[in-house]
């Protein structure tokens, strides 16, 4: 299995634009969570999806941002418009019945919103 | 008070060291236990989970006293490839998503 993907690794975007995370989960796994990572605070939990129905979104900072997950192999994190702040290491990790609660994370996409 | 707090450190040590970083944790009802690790500009990765006997792994050996909600890591015998930050993470009940500490960094030095 090639691990949980995740797409673009690096993104450098200008504040206001909008920006579109992507993630593919292992193969079989019915969880999956964003994170964001800073120096800061650390590993934040933003979203979390159980057979692609989000479960709890308490984590997403405002409006801005957003996640969907339209299958079982695919979700996205979108912020509109991106701020500096924003800037952060944004994590997507999934985890199967059979794991036993043990999370793998993806590569990880650093972003950079200047 | 946060969820999992953790000495950021970082620790430097020598090859060979022994090293311990402990962790504590705010919600008694919490079920599982690990210590993840992350190298630097990586993703974290499950290092070894954490049983209320207390389990071994090689050089690591992680403790768990539920009634301190305390959770430990000891490293013996210090390696170079040791260096990266280690994550105390906590499950509050079955099912929910994983809480991380902020993690302690290690470096082993030659």
């Amino acid at each position: 299995d090639a691990g949980v993907i995740q797409s673009p690794r690096h993104e450098v975007t200008e504040m206001g634009q909008e920006v579109t995370l992507r993630c593919k989960p292992i193969s079989g796994h019915d969880y999956l969570f964003w994170y964001r990572q800073t120096m800061m605070r650390g590993l934040e939990l933003l979203i979390y999806f159980n057979n692609n129905v989000p479960i709890d979104d308490s984590g997403m900072p405002e409006d801005r941002f957003s996640a969907k997950m339209p299958n079982a192999s695919f979700s996205t994190l979108k912020i509109q418009p991106s701020e500096p702040r924003d800037s952060a290491v944004y994590f997507c990790a999934s985890r199967g019945w059979d794991s036993q609660e043990t999370q793998y994370f993806g590569p990880g996409t650093r972003l950079l919103v200047l | 008070r946060k969820e999992v707090e953790q000495d950021p450190g970082p620790f430097n040590v020598p090859e060979g060291a022994t090293v311990a970083f402990n962790c504590t944790y705010s919600n008694s009802a919490s079920q599982s236990f690990f210590w993840y690790r992350q190298d630097c500009r990586k993703e974290p990765k499950l290092l070894m989970s954490v049983y209320s006997s207390g389990n071994e792994d090689g050089r690591f050996t992680a403790q768990l006293n539920r009634a301190s909600q305390y959770i430990s890591l000891l490293i013996r015998d210090s390696k170079l490839s040791d260096s990266a930050t280690y994550l105390c993470v906590v499950t509050p009940s079955g099912n929910t998503p994983l809480v991380f500490g902020k993690g302690t960094r290690l470096s082993v030095i030659a």
